[in-house]
């Protein structure tokens, strides 16, 4: 079965420091995205970041990055210089493969909160 | 952004009633999916669809029907609603045109309460 395992149910972080957030997965796939979604307290969901599997390089969007390790089916997200406009639900997703099944995978999501 | 909306954006109905709530998009999307949220069970996929009348169940179909008669619309329908189908529902679209690139946009979400 595919799956994604956040194991972290909250966190927090001080302002200004740096904090990873841990997403696990299960695939059988060789090319595939991952992906990181924020949802503020407004409940839109936002698309932090995104990694292609076959890539090697770990993707980076400003002060969000991963670090993603393909063996260990582990994709990771870290925010730096964490701010308070980061405190929100972050989830990790991937995307089911298969025909017409084109759907996206989701964790159960982690609960950040940012203390200044 | 995305243009997609959903309505309505909060409802209260009755239990045993019939409700209706829309999605509708202006990207061209071919996929199009419903989703719950309710604390400590993240997102659960309800139905989605791959096309003019082409629907698909998710996780937590029962109690739940959809309908895609145009590209730009996505109705999800409670044939009879219950107390436990009090969540948020999101609405959301993909292209998932190239490879596996199959990031989500969303819409603002429906609260709907039944009492």
């Amino acid at each position: 079965a595919q799956t994604v395992t956040q194991s972290q149910p909250e966190m927090s972080v001080q302002e200004a420091e740096t904090v990873t957030l841990s997403c696990t997965y299960d695939t059988s796939e060789s090319d595939y995205y991952l992906f990181w979604y924020k949802q503020p307290p407004s409940r839109q969901m936002i698309l932090v970041i995104r990694q292609e599997a076959y890539k090697q390089q770990n993707a980076t969007e400003n002060r969000f990055s991963v670090n993603f390790q393909k063996a260990a089916k582990s994709f990771s997200l870290k925010i730096s210089d964490s701010q308070l406009g980061d405190a929100a639900m972050y989830f990790c997703a991937y995307p089911s493969q298969g025909g017409n099944n084109r759907k996206l995978i989701w964790g159960l999501g982690t609960s950040l909160a940012v203390n200044p | 952004d995305a243009g997609i909306t959903q309505s309505p954006r909060h409802k209260v109905t009755e239990t045993g009633t019939p409700v209706t709530l829309r999605c509708h998009q202006t990207e061209n999307h071919r996929y199009m999916y419903w989703y719950r949220q309710d604390p400590g069970h993240g997102l659960r996929l309800i139905h989605y669809s791959y096309g003019v009348k082409d629907t698909d169940k998710g996780e937590v179909s029962d109690g739940y029907s959809v309908s895609r008669s145009k590209t730009e619309d996505f109705l999800l329908t409670l044939e009879s609603a219950t107390s436990s189908q009090t969540s948020v529902y999101f609405c959301a679209i993909s292209d998932a045109g190239t490879g596996m690139n199959t990031e989500a946009f969303f819409g603002q979400g429906t609260r709907l309460t039944v009492v």
